[in-house]
């Protein structure tokens, strides 16, 4: 079956440190991106890539960081700068070649603070 | 004023009625319009995606866009208990790919 998957389901950080949330992709999707969700709020881009080895900023950026070495891998690291990560945490793809194209989501961790 | 506004309900309706949930947006280049379905804890999934003005009919479901009054609507008809859960709406522009996503309306169903 093709598709998203994101783990682990929950995670919990402590204070002070980085916690890394996994994200893989066999859709053969250029594109891939990374949401944050709070309750009663849409979804914010944190970061996109477009292809391998790049990446770019989107809205809430601050306090998190990505590497795209793979195609099918886009992880998403929650750093110690990020003072308020508690939120559900969406990752994404699409194909990647143009205006409009649909994106397809995983079905998200979520990260609590202890 | 945000770029997309969307109702955040709750709406309360009994089955089998017809639901009807909008979305607002100011941004005239938007050319791509979607719905998302999300049921609590996870992942939005696409319902339905239109290009530009127009209809579009879908089994149960139907998506319209009214360019010229930047409003769009997701219209449920016979509404079942399997349809609770929050609507995204979701829009983007010519020559972006990323689009621009609704705070969601939650739409509980009840028996």
């Amino acid at each position: 079956d093709g598709g998203i998957t994101q783990s682990p389901k929950y995670l919990f950080r402590k204070e002070g440190q980085n916690v890394t949330l996994s994200c893989e992709q066999n859709l053969n999707h250029d594109a891939m991106y990374w949401y944050r969700q709070d309750p009663g709020q849409g979804l914010r881009l944190i970061y996109y890539s477009q292809i391998v080895n790049d990446f770019q900023k989107g809205d809430i950026a601050e306090g998190y960081s990505v590497s795209r070495e793979k195609k099918e891998s886009f992880p998403l690291t929650v750093t110690s700068a990020q003072k308020n990560p508690t939120a559900f945490y969406l990752c994404a793809s699409s194909m990647g070649q143009g205006a409009g194209e649909t994106q397809y989501f995983g079905p998200g961790t979520r990260l609590l603070v202890l | 004023q945000k770029e997309v506004e969307q109702d955040p309900g709750p709406l309360s309706v009994p089955e089998g009625a017809i639901v009807s949930l909008n979305c607002t947006y100011s941004n005239s280049a938007f050319q791509y319009f979607m719905w998302y379905r999300q049921y609590s804890r996870k992942g939005p999934e696409l319902l339905m995606y239109t290009y530009s003005s127009g209809n579009k009919e879908d089994g149960r479901f139907t998506a319209q866009v009214d360019k010229s009054s930047k409003y769009i609507s997701l219209f449920i008809r016979d509404s079942q208990p399997s349809d609770s859960a929050t609507y995204l709406c979701a829009m983007s522009a010519t020559g972006s790919y990323i689009p621009t996503f609704g705070r969601g309306t939650s739409l509980i169903v009840h028996p």
